[in-house]
């Protein structure tokens, strides 16, 4: 079963506005964080924000912010004043436990496209 | 602070050849990752290390795939004998255990295309 979803393939925003990319998430664990990555062309996977499912407040590091919706199991990416820079694929995961006890990976979602038009 | 160091960056090879990456993670991070993300896809965890032992390898293929990471620092990944089917990003990652967040930090990754 997809763990996490990003019902967004692709998503274009004009420079200076905001954005919101949507992530929504499934678990029956009481524990868990949400990631959120951006990956430039380049390759590289680059952290953004991170909310814990027992967080009072929604992340926020820059301009980046995180909507956490718990009873809706949501955690959309809010990217204030786009810069051509944020054009990237961003993807959201999910922190679980593994199977063989104790250890953890991340589950991703498939990503969203996003293009910052000047 | 050095990030996540990956070697190759591009690879390629023929089908059925043998090929190898090396991950060296941010210093002092006790646990190390391999995924392999496939095109259009999310990256998807291949074996997850903490320290020297391989806690996590479900979803590697035994058959062909094998990793390392002797005394507990970088690591490699091999794959012998390569399929058309393993072309692929190939990431590494590091986290330092013990945090509460746990992030994992990423490094550039290897570009794999089996001909």
């Amino acid at each position: 079963a997809q763990k996490i979803t990003q019902t967004q393939p692709g998503m274009f925003v004009q420079e200076k506005e905001a954005v919101t990319l949507d992530c929504t998430y499934d678990t029956s664990d009481p524990s868990y964080g949400l990631f959120w990555y951006k990956q430039p062309s380049s390759g590289e996977m680059i952290f953004l924000i991170y909310q814990g499912s027992y967080d009072q407040q929604n992340a926020t590091e820059g301009r980046y912010s995180l909507n956490f919706q718990k009873a809706r199991k949501s955690a959309n990416l809010v990217i204030s004043a786009s810069q051509l820079g944020d054009s990237a694929m961003y993807f959201c995961a999910m922190r679980e436990f593994s199977s063989q006890g104790g250890s953890e990976k991340l589950v991703f979602g498939k990503g969203t496209k996003l293009t910052v038009n000047p | 602070e050095a990030g996540v160091v990956q070697s190759p960056r591009y690879k390629i090879i023929e089908k059925k050849q043998p090929v190898a990456f090396w991950c060296n993670p941010i210093s002092g991070h006790n646990t190390l990752y391999w995924y392999r993300q496939n095109l259009g896809q999310g990256p998807e965890l291949l074996i997850r290390y903490e320290n020297e032992e391989a806690v996590d390898d479900s979803q590697l293929p035994k058959d062909r795939f094998s990793a390392e990471r002797l005394k507990g620092v970088d690591s490699t990944l091999k794959i012998q004998p390569a399929e058309l089917g393993d072309s692929a990003v190939y990431l590494c990652a590091s986290s330092l255990e013990g945090q509460g967040r746990e992030t994992q930090y990423f490094g550039p990754g290897t570009r794999l295309l089996v001909l």
